[in-house]
């Protein structure tokens, strides 16, 4: 079946829009996270929606940055009034149940610029 | 809190065998991932350690020690494609924390 799938792959706004990132797991994942990756750099932990729960919120890096996951399908990641440093890969990822033995399965991220 | 330390870059040529090491310090750590990562892509998972061991795959292994907070990446009979960054990954809570990667060059 298909992969993670993430929209747009890359995005380049103006300092202070807001921006949506859409992502689109593997079908019958319940678990979905969110992660930040800048140049050269490891992986940003941002959210993680398990099922029905409550996310985990965690990792987000300011209240300007929020998620949604409607149906415990599809999510959204919107960031808002952007700043240069916001500039980053935003990978999505989903696996089966979300326990420590499943795989993550990674989109190909969307790559933000912000001018 | 949690630490990781990898390795920022290795090199090797094709044949040859690398190990790329894991140190970290998590509380209620249990287990580590690790993930390959070509540029420009995303990262694409090549185990998990639940236990303590060696767990093998093919051409990659991967071993862990929890009392010592530690573990490896093994990877054998090197080629070129395996040129990527490496990153390990524990569990913490219910997600995971990376580390800041290891860049393999394999030379020819």
């Amino acid at each position: 079946g298909a992969g993670v799938s993430q929209s747009p792959s890359n995005k380049v706004t103006e300092k202070g829009k807001d921006v949506e990132l859409r992502c689109d797991p593997i079908s019958g994942h319940t678990a979905l996270y969110w992660y930040r990756q800048s140049l050269g750099q490891g992986l940003e932990f941002l959210i993680y929606f398990q099922g029905n729960s409550a996310p985990d919120k965690s990792g987000l890096p300011s209240d300007r940055f929020s998620a949604e996951r409607t149906g415990g399908s599809v999510s959204t990641l919107t960031i808002q009034r952007t700043q240069q440093e916001d500039s980053a890969v935003y990978l999505c990822a989903s696996s089966l149940s979300g326990t420590h033995t499943d795989t993550q399965y990674f989109g190909p991220g969307t790559r933000l610029t912000v001018l | 809190g949690q630490s990781l330390e990898q390795p920022s870059e290795v090199t090797a040529v094709e044949g040859a065998i690398v190990q790329i090491n894991c140190t970290y310090q998590t509380s209620g750590f249990y287990g580590l991932s690790w993930y390959q990562q070509h540029d420009g892509g995303a990262p694409t998972f090549l185990s998990y350690n639940a236990l303590d061991g060696l767990e093998e795959t093919g051409r990659f292994s991967s071993f862990l020690s929890r009392s010592d907070s530690y573990g490896y990446l093994l990877l054998q009979e090197l080629q070129m494609k395996d040129s990527a960054s490496y990153f390990c990954a524990p569990p913490y809570g219910q997600n995971f924390v990376f580390g800041p990667g290891t860049r393999l060059s394999v030379l020819p």
